[in-house]
C-alpha cells in the first residue's frame, strides 16, 4: 500500500461548482498533513495546512479524519484559477514529507 | 524576501554523463530538502539536510546521486552516471528548522534534466 493515495483524477468541473478530493495514508503516526497546489511546470506551493478540528480558507476547507486516516480538500464557488495538480502530503515525526501522486483539476468555464 | 535559489533550470545530458545542480535557501533555514520529481507523481524526497548534518537520505541512490551542505547554506547534487530513469524534475526545498515547528517547506523552481 502506497504511504499517500490520491485519485489522479483529472476531476473536469464547470466553473462555480464545487468540488471535494480525498487523500489516505498509510502511516497511523504521522504527525501533520497540508495540502499543496501545483501550477503546469511550476513548483508546489502550500495551500494550507490541516489540523485536527477541521480549518477553512476563504473557499478552502481541508479536514482530518484519523482514524480512518484520511484528508479532503473542499473547493467551493470553483474559480478558472484553481485548475491546478492538488498534492496531499504527510509529515512524520522526523519532519520528512511523503507526497501523493497529486489531483489535476480542472475548471471549465 | 528572495525565495530558493536553483540552477541550472534546464539539464540535456547523455546517459553516463554526470551532472550537478546547485541549490541556495532562503536565508536563515536550516533546513534544506533536495526532491526527485517524475512527471505524473509527486516530488519524492531524495535527502534533507538540517544545517550541514544529514537527517535522511534513505531514499537517495547512492551508488549514482551524492549531495553536499558543506557549509549549512547552498547545497549541490550529483548524479555521476546518468541513467535514463533519471530524466526528471530536481527540485531544491528549505524550512526554517526541525525544531522551529514552523513546517511550512518553500520550493525552488526546480531544475529540469533529460537523459538521452
Amino acid at each position: 500500500r502506497k504511504e499517500v493515495e490520491q485519485d489522479p483524477g483529472p476531476f473536469n468541473v464547470p466553473e462555480g461548482a464545487t468540488v471535494a478530493f480525498n487523500c489516505t495514508y498509510s502511516n497511523s503516526a504521522s504527525q501533520s498533513f497540508f495540502w499543496y497546489r501545483q501550477d503546469c511546470r511550476k513548483e508546489p506551493k502550500l495551500l494550507m495546512s490541516v489540523y485536527s478540528s477541521g480549518n477553512e480558507d476563504g473557499r478552502f476547507t481541508a479536514q482530518l479524519n484519523r482514524a480512518s486516516q484520511y484528508i479532503s480538500l473542499l473547493i467551493r464557488d470553483s474559480k478558472l484559477s484553481d485548475s491546478a495538480t492538488y498534492l496531499c502530503v504527510v509529515m512524520a515525526r522526523n519532519e520528512k514529507l511523503t507526497f501523493g501522486t497529486g489531483t489535476r483539476l480542472t475548471i471549465i468555464p | 524576501e528572495a525565495g530558493v535559489a536553483q540552477s541550472p533550470r534546464y539539464k540535456i545530458i547523455e546517459k553516463r554523463q554526470s551532472v550537478a545542480f546547485w541549490c541556495n535557501p532562503i536565508s536563515g533555514h536550516a533546513t534544506l530538502y533536495w526532491y526527485q520529481q517524475i512527471l505524473g507523481q509527486g516530488p519524492k524526497l531524495l535527502i534533507q539536510f538540517q544545517n550541514n548534518g544529514v537527517v535522511d537520505d534513505s531514499q537517495l541512490p547512492k551508488d549514482r546521486f551524492s549531495a553536499e551542505r558543506l557549509k549549512g547554506v547552498d547545497s549541490t547534487l550529483k548524479i555521476q552516471p546518468a541513467k535514463l530513469e533519471d530524466s526528471a524534475v530536481y527540485l531544491c526545498a528549505s524550512s526554517l528548522s526541525l525544531t522551529s515547528g514552523y513546517y511550512e517547506q518553500y520550493f525552488g523552481p526546480g531544475t529540469r534534466l533529460t537523459v538521452t
